[in-house]
This record gives C-alpha cells, structure tokens and sequence, in this order.
C-alpha cells in the first residue's frame, strides 16, 4: 500500500523567512503533484512533477522531485501572509503498468505566516 | 469554460436518511473521481469512474456507498442511512484522460449529519 508522508504538519513562519516541506512516499510512481487548499476551499494545484529531477517555480514557491529517494520538497522563499494556508502533496498510484490518477494524498502541512 | 461543478455545496442529514451528492466533470472531461475529507485531514480516495462503468472502487466503503457516472448527466455519489462518521467533505475531480491528465477538483460538497 502506498503511503505518502508529509513534514512537518505544522509550520508557523515570519514573513521573509525561508522554509521546506517535505513529502515521503513509499513506493515507485509517475507523478507527483502539490496542492494549496484555504480553509473552507477546493484544492489549487500548484505543480505536476514527472520526472526525476524535475524543478519547478512559480513566484515564491518552488518544488522538486527526487524518485530515487521517493521525497519532493517544497521550498517557500521570503514567504508572506498570502501564502498561509495547508499544503498538500500527492502521489499517482501505478498500478499493473498503468498509472490512472489514483491519487494518494499526504496528510497536508498547515502553514501559517506572521507578519 | 466552466470548471468542475459539484451540488449541492452544504448538505444536511439527519442519520438515516439518504445522501445524493452530484458532480458534472469539466467539458470534455470524461474521468472522474471522488474523494473524501475528514476533519484535519488530507484526502483520500473513493472511486474513479469513467462514463457508464467503475473503474476502480477500491477506497469505497464495502456498504451503503455506491457511485455512478451515466451515460448523460453528472456523476452522483450516493449514502444510504447515512451516519455521523460520514460527516466529511466530498470532492470530486475530473481529468481529459486517465493518466495523461491532471485532475481538476470541484468546491466539494460538505455533508453534516446530525
């Protein structure tokens, strides 16, 4: 069964500080996506990682993905109050060869940024 | 072009009554999938259907859970005697492909049952 780790799960930061979230997962897969979700809301995605070394950057936040070590990471630079909300990563499931969009989610990393 | 939609947003239910939850996919979408959220958790899976057929249903409960995507009309996840541990936020997601495609979530559906 796969399983998908995320840490920390809860993360409180000043504003123009830096900080990485990391997500564990288990077993081999395809794709590897990351999610912001505010309270009361629908999930956003924020990346798709496909391959091994993959890196991607949109504004503040940039991720990464490592599937020899099975961990992404999520790096927040000079983070501001915007960007407070829970962070998920997700994992595709591969299953018989195929991979179908089965998602396996982490179990979220609540950020909370102070002025 | 309108995103995934999902209705109703807020439902109420005392227990054992039944719950219908409904998810029309993005045009063009034919994929869908519906997950479950627990109170401060993350999400996890439920099952993923396709046009007229279930494709994996693995993340379904064994009883009183069932789930369809017809030919016409939106997907519907439906509960029956529905109990306070079914209590959750219901999200649904459709894709263009399978595993091509990302999924595109809906606002989710959120179930109380008193």
């Amino acid at each position: 069964e796969l399983k998908v780790e995320q840490n920390p799960l809860f993360l409180s930061m000043q504003e123009g500080k830096n900080y990485t979230i990391y997500c564990n997962y288990s077993t081999t897969s395809d794709r590897l996506y990351w999610y912001r979700q505010d309270p009361g809301k629908s999930l956003e995605s924020l990346f798709v990682l496909l391959s091994n070394g993959a890196v991607k950057q949109e504004g503040r936040l940039m991720a990464s993905l490592d599937t020899k070590a099975r961990l992404s990471t999520l790096h927040i630079t000079a983070a501001v109050h915007d960007l407070s909300a829970t962070y998920f990563c997700a994992v595709d499931m591969k299953a018989g060869g195929t991979s179908y969009g089965k998602l396996t989610f982490g179990q979220g990393t609540i950020l909370t940024v102070h002025p | 072009n309108a995103g995934v939609m999902q209705n109703p947003r807020h439902l109420v239910r005392r227990r054992g009554q039944e719950a219908r939850l409904r998810c029309s996919p993005m045009k063009g979408h034919s994929h869908v999938y519906w997950y479950r959220q627990l109170p401060e958790e993350g999400l996890k899976f439920m099952v993923y259907l396709q046009k007229e057929n279930i494709i994996d249903e693995s993340g379904m409960p064994k009883e009183r859970f069932s789930a369809e995507f017809p030919k016409e009309g939106p997907s519907i996840l439906r509960i029956q005697q529905v109990v306070r541990g079914d209590s959750a936020a219901y999200f649904c997601a459709s894709s263009h492909r399978g595993w091509e495609h990302e999924q595109y979530f809906g606002p989710g559906t959120r179930l109380t049952v008193t």
